[in-house]
């Protein structure tokens, strides 16, 4: 069992690029999460599904869109990068939003010259 | 506003207890989490608290105070691979959880 796996591990992006992070669990929650991880501050969350086909906007959603079509798969897009998106990104998942534990991927390094 | 507070950085010897700290203030309170983050790796699930009191957990244990918005983390018995982050996190009234910078462990030997 994979639990959750994310793609690319790290990658270095051009500024004003276009980039989807991808998302993929198989331990079928309901809910998923992405945050993003930068020195000195906790983890901020961007945007959450709580269920498929549905999708919020978290604390940071600025510059990031997301989909849910399905249970398993909840990709993170920027559409236009840059520097200050620079940061390690993680998915996360839950079978419930009220009342379960988050589970975390490994985490995308990401850096936006 | 929201706000989870944690040292940033605490020293403890091999074998020792330590107690980490956290304080929180949310819109609402549904749970508080511990997580343990290895350097370069992603956050592991630790603890979990939604009533007063302590859980133990092995040598790990979590205490919450809801009345004082005050939680801690006691590592017993301490193993230098305990050295890591620990990440405190406060669910809030929209179940989504607000997430404190971390304390760095560093364990000397």
């Amino acid at each position: 069992i994979a639990g959750i796996t994310q793609a690319p591990t790290s990658q270095i992006l051009a500024a004003g690029r276009r980039m989807t992070l991808r998302c993929t669990q198989d331990m079928r929650h309901n809910a998923m999460y992405w945050y993003r991880q930068d020195l000195g501050l906790g983890l901020r969350l961007i945007h959450y599904s709580n269920t498929a086909g549905t999708t919020g906007k978290g604390e940071v959603p600025d510059g990031y869109s997301v989909s849910r079509a399905n249970t398993d798969d909840f990709p993170l897009t920027l559409a236009s990068a840059v520097p200050s998106q620079t940061s390690v990104y993680f998915c996360a998942s839950s079978d419930s939003a009220e009342t379960d534990t988050q589970y975390f991927g490994p985490g995308t390094r990401l850096t936006v010259l | 506003g929201q706000n989870i507070d944690q040292p940033t950085e605490m020293t403890a010897t091999e074998g020792a207890i330590v107690q980490i700290n956290c304080t929180y203030q949310t819109s609402g309170f549904n749970g508080l989490f511990w997580y343990q983050q290895h350097a370069g790796e992603a956050p592991t699930f630790l603890s979990y608290n939604v009533l007063d009191g302590l859980e133990e957990k092995g040598r790990f244990s979590s205490f919450l105070s809801r009345s004082k918005g005050y939680s801690y983390l006691l590592l017993k018995e301490l193993q230098m691979k305990d050295s890591a982050s620990y990440l405190c996190a406060a669910r809030d009234s929209n179940y989504q959880l607000i997430w404190g910078a971390g304390t760095k462990l560093i364990i000397k030997p």
